[in-house]
């Protein structure tokens, strides 16, 4: 089993629509979780990280935690054209390895 | 502060040649980290390095890999002899503290696209 995965995708949205984007770890210790996004040919980049069980605004983007189902995820409200890229879903099993899933691609629709 | 800055941007080399991918962290921060990126196995972690110290070593797929780190401000990955199999995106990224604990923040270089022909 992979430490992080995550809804393979691609998925399309239409603009104004809202992103879901799902991911589960197996490592029931960890406790930092992390969404990345990537846009194609460019290194990845944090827009998100969550640590408590609950969910976490930042501006149109939302990360949920339930550490007991070991899933977390981030929804993108009034999602728009610059938002298509790839989001990694990364989780912190020990102090130092941030561990990525395989990313989901995500394209709205003007 | 210019990021992480890594060289070259792309490598074109033929098969049995050495590669050297070169690093240059963000000005005070403690750990580094060498990733690689494929679309079938995504963002693996090669080596991670903190205070110019190997922690781990782990994903370092074989011994044609090595890297190193001869002081706080760069770090070199070498692959001796390339293959094929090696064509990636090999990204650098450094942290301000001994890992990535709560609020540490992982800041990524742009990435050396490396093709193995």
């Amino acid at each position: 089993q992979k430490e992080v995965e995550q809804n393979s995708g691609p998925l399309s949205v239409p603009e104004g629509a809202i992103a879901s984007l799902n991911c589960t770890y197996s490592d029931r210790v960890s406790q930092s979780f992390f969404w990345y996004r990537q846009y194609s040919g460019k290194s990845p980049e944090l827009i998100m990280s969550i640590y408590s069980n609950g969910d976490k605004e930042d501006g149109r983007f939302t990360a949920q935690l339930n550490k007991a189902s070991q899933y977390v995820s981030l929804l993108i409200r009034d999602s728009q054209p610059s938002d298509s890229a790839t989001y990694l879903c990364a989780v912190i099993p020990n102090d130092y390895k941030l561990s990525f899933g395989a990313g989901t691609t995500v394209t709205v629709r003007a | 502060d210019a990021g992480v800055i890594q060289s070259p941007r792309h490598e074109v080399t033929e098969m049995g040649q050495e590669v050297t991918l070169r690093c240059k962290p963000i000005s005070g921060h403690n750990s580094l980290f060498w990733y690689r990126q494929t679309m079938m196995r995504g963002l693996e972690l090669l080596i991670y390095f903190n205070n110019n110290v190997p922690i781990d070593d782990s994903g370092m797929p074989e011994d044609r890999f090595s890297a190193k780190m001869p002081n706080a401000s760069f770090s070199t990955l070498k692959i001796q002899p390339s293959e094929p199999r090696d064509s990636a995106v090999y990204f650098c990224a450094s942290s301000r503290g001994q890992g990535l604990a709560t609020n540490e923040k992982l800041f990524f270089g742009s990435g050396t696209q490396l093709s193995v022909l």
